[in-house]
């Protein structure tokens, strides 16, 4: 079974650029999640999907981020306009139900300068 | 909310030795990961934990859910294992996983 896909594995945009990050779960699992570690600080939740429906979105940090999942399949996570401290790495994971474990993505290493 | 701390934050060890880095929680959970993310900032999972024991080659787990403690063992440890090794939790109830600060491991050859 392939596991969670991201792309790209690394980005680098200027201040003020957009840039959008994909992820492709595990096929079947309707749970997707995206996660972020910046500054070398600890990872945190940004948002929930159950298909394409937004379970939870708390993380979200601003409205400069827009995440996606049309037919509830791959997901989309928007950053425009892309600011300094949204450097860091995005994760995406998937799950098919509410117990077990996730699987995370290999992640996307967004610079902005 | 929860509160996930781990201890040491850093680490240092001689290629070969043994090691145990330690995951606290505030609060009691049922779904329990540790992950190691690697240099190139890849986020390996290596455990899923809630309680008990496992292993897995040269790593082992124990969670003991009660104490609201979990343990990962690394032994005869390696340059690759160098990194920062995460646990994260999840609380009945809730999809969200609140990830602990991170304990930094740097193996030297």
């Amino acid at each position: 079974e392939a596991g969670v896909t991201q792309f790209p594995s690394h980005s680098v945009i200027e201040k003020g650029q957009t840039v959008t990050l994909r992820c492709d779960p595990i096929s079947g699992h309707d749970n997707l999640y995206w996660y972020r570690r910046v500054m070398g600080k600890e990872i945190k939740f940004l948002l929930h999907f159950v298909k394409e429906s937004k379970q939870d979105e708390s993380g979200m940090p601003n409205n400069r981020f827009l995440a996606e999942r049309t037919g509830g399949t791959y997901s989309t996570l928007k950053v425009q306009p892309a600011e300094l401290e949204d450097s860091g790495v995005y994760f995406c994971a998937s799950s098919q139900g509410p117990g077990g474990g996730y699987t995370f993505g290999s992640g996307t290493r967004l610079t902005v300068v | 909310g929860i509160q996930v701390e781990q201890s040491p934050p850093d680490l240092i060890l001689q290629e070969g030795a043994n090691s145990t880095l330690r995951c606290n929680f505030s609060d009691s959970v049922n779904n329990l990961q540790w992950f190691h993310q690697n240099p190139w900032g890849q986020l390996i999972n290596l455990f899923y934990i809630p309680s008990g024991t496992k292993q897995n080659g040269r790593l082992s787990a124990t969670t003991v859910a009660t104490e609201r403690y979990s343990l990962l063992y690394i032994s005869s440890s390696q340059t690759t294992d160098s990194g920062v090794y995460f646990c994260a939790v999840r609380t009945s109830g809730t999809y969200k996983y609140i990830f602990g600060t991170g304990t930094r491991l740097k193996v030297l050859a």
